[in-house]
């Protein structure tokens, strides 16, 4: 199946600081990329969805200020959370599509902890 | 609004049954369907996609659909203490976002 790499896979940070998280499609061009946040024993909450080149779409009530989503290549998007705060600590997981593919393939995740 | 509804459970299976999960979708003109597993602490992993009514066999699992009815199921046979995880039921349109819609998925306990 594709191979779709997510990194980091955990990352603490201090309150106020911004983290980066990397997410690449190894062995296919990712069209489409979704950003999903988990919370514990929560269902998955789509956060927004990129096309290669274009501005992202953002949920209903997903600040796009704060989650800055950029999709600049066929196999590289990132999400940075802006000026993090202990709210924003969650599990957040990458998913990626090829236009000529049915099937979406996640990254592995990175746990993000805001202390 | 599009719905995907799923039992939270959890469906606790003795070791070597048959463990059958259930979906159903609100969304007439979805057209693929999806069945991820997720381990707790992890990311989900595809583990099914189902485009026509009927069966589809992968080894020890079978996904069945049924547009008219609006339902999707995953059965499991040979149940293992290794697939117990949340099995998440993913439905999409063909066509415009592409965006699949999950459902909040089916926790599975095999107990040996």
């Amino acid at each position: 199946g594709a191979v779709v790499s997510q990194h980091p896979s955990r990352v603490i940070c201090k309150s106020g600081t911004s983290v980066k998280i990397e997410c690449r499609s190894l062995d296919f061009q990712a069209t489409t990329m979704f950003w999903y946040r988990q919370f514990p024993k929560k269902s998955l909450m789509l956060m927004a969805t990129s096309n290669e080149g274009s501005k992202a779409t953002y949920e209903q009530g997903v600040e796009k200020d704060k989650f800055l989503i950029n999709h600049a290549s066929l196999t590289l998007s990132t999400l940075t959370v802006t000026s993090a705060h202990p709210e924003d600590s969650s599990f957040y997981i990458c998913s990626a599509r090829d236009s000529g593919v049915s099937e979406a393939f996640f990254g592995q995740g990175t746990r993000l902890t805001v202390v | 609004q599009k719905e995907v509804e799923q039992n939270s459970g959890p469906l606790s299976v003795p070791e070597g049954a048959i463990a059958s999960l259930n979906c159903t979708y609100s969304d007439r003109v979805s057209q693929s369907f999806f069945w991820y597993r997720q381990y707790s602490g992890k990311s989900p992993e595809l583990i099914m996609s189902i485009y026509s009514n009927g069966d589809k066999e992968d080894g020890r699992f079978t996904a069945q659909l049924n547009k008219a009815s609006q339902y999707v199921s995953l059965l499991i046979r040979d149940s293992q203490p290794s697939d117990s995880a949340t099995y998440l039921c993913a439905v999409r349109r063909t066509g415009g976002s592409y965006i699949p819609t999950f459902g909040r998925g089916t926790s599975l306990i095999v107990h040996p």
